[in-house]
């Protein structure tokens, strides 16, 4: 079992739906990041979070350290978010597991018009 | 924002020879670069840790001979791809994070090698 499990795999939406994406973890993390992948290949960092909920634009952010899950959330979903979306987590461990990434198998969206 | 870029963005080479990959930041001065490799339609696989003035430290599986890291600047971290052959073709990606950074990663835009 992956220690970092995204939920759905695949994902397909019409244009102005709501999204939400889910991670699920299973090792002890200082922080969370959700990336985002387009066809090109280069990855974004989206946000990094470590608890609460954050907010940028019209994406939403939001762990539960206790439940050890986290939810990337698109509100009036564009073709533009087209992408793949990755979750991602820095594990508490230290010695040269300090700073790594544990990365979930990502999210393919696609959002119709 | 922070800002880190890769060159080159494509490469081809042919089997045999040596391909030398770079990795900047730009605005910022990285004491630590992570150095990826992605499979189509897979996620992320950490090669290395370079840390700036010290040797790499990689990950199990992977060859340091063949995936020679260098981190010779707070700045600059370059990966070299030595006798390349067909299946090292793939999609290689770096981060850095911040001196005084804690667990905030600032991703490259990628190298895709195709080795013939």
């Amino acid at each position: 079992k992956n220690e970092v499990e995204q939920s759905p795999q695949n994902l397909t939406a019409q244009e102005g739906e709501f999204i939400t994406i889910n991670c699920s973890y299973s090792v002890g993390i200082s922080a969370l990041h959700w990336l985002q992948q387009h066809p090109g290949g280069g990855i974004v960092s989206l946000f990094m979070l470590s608890s609460g909920k954050k907010k940028h634009g019209r994406l939403i952010a939001t762990i539960n350290i206790q439940e050890k899950h986290s939810s990337l959330h698109i509100t009036a979903s564009h073709p533009r978010d087209s992408a793949v979306y990755i979750c991602a987590v820095t594990r508490n461990a230290g010695g040269t597991s300090y700073g790594k990434l544990t990365f979930g198998q990502g999210t393919i969206l696609t959002v119709h018009p | 924002g922070a800002v880190v870029s890769q060159h080159p963005s494509r490469v081809i080479c042919k089997s045999g020879t040596s391909v030398k990959i770079e990795c900047r930041s730009l605005d910022f001065q990285a004491t630590t670069m992570f150095w990826y490799r992605q499979f189509p339609k897979k996620s992320l696989m950490l090669m290395a840790t370079s840390n700036e003035g010290s040797k790499a430290t990689y990950e199990q599986g992977v060859e340091k001979d063949k995936f020679l890291i260098n981190h010779a600047s707070l700045t600059l971290s370059t990966l070299t791809v030595t006798s390349a052959h067909p299946e090292d073709s793939s999609f290689y990606i770096c981060s850095a994070r911040a001196l005084g950074g804690l667990f905030e990663q600032y991703f490259g835009p990628g190298t895709r090698l195709t080795v013939t």
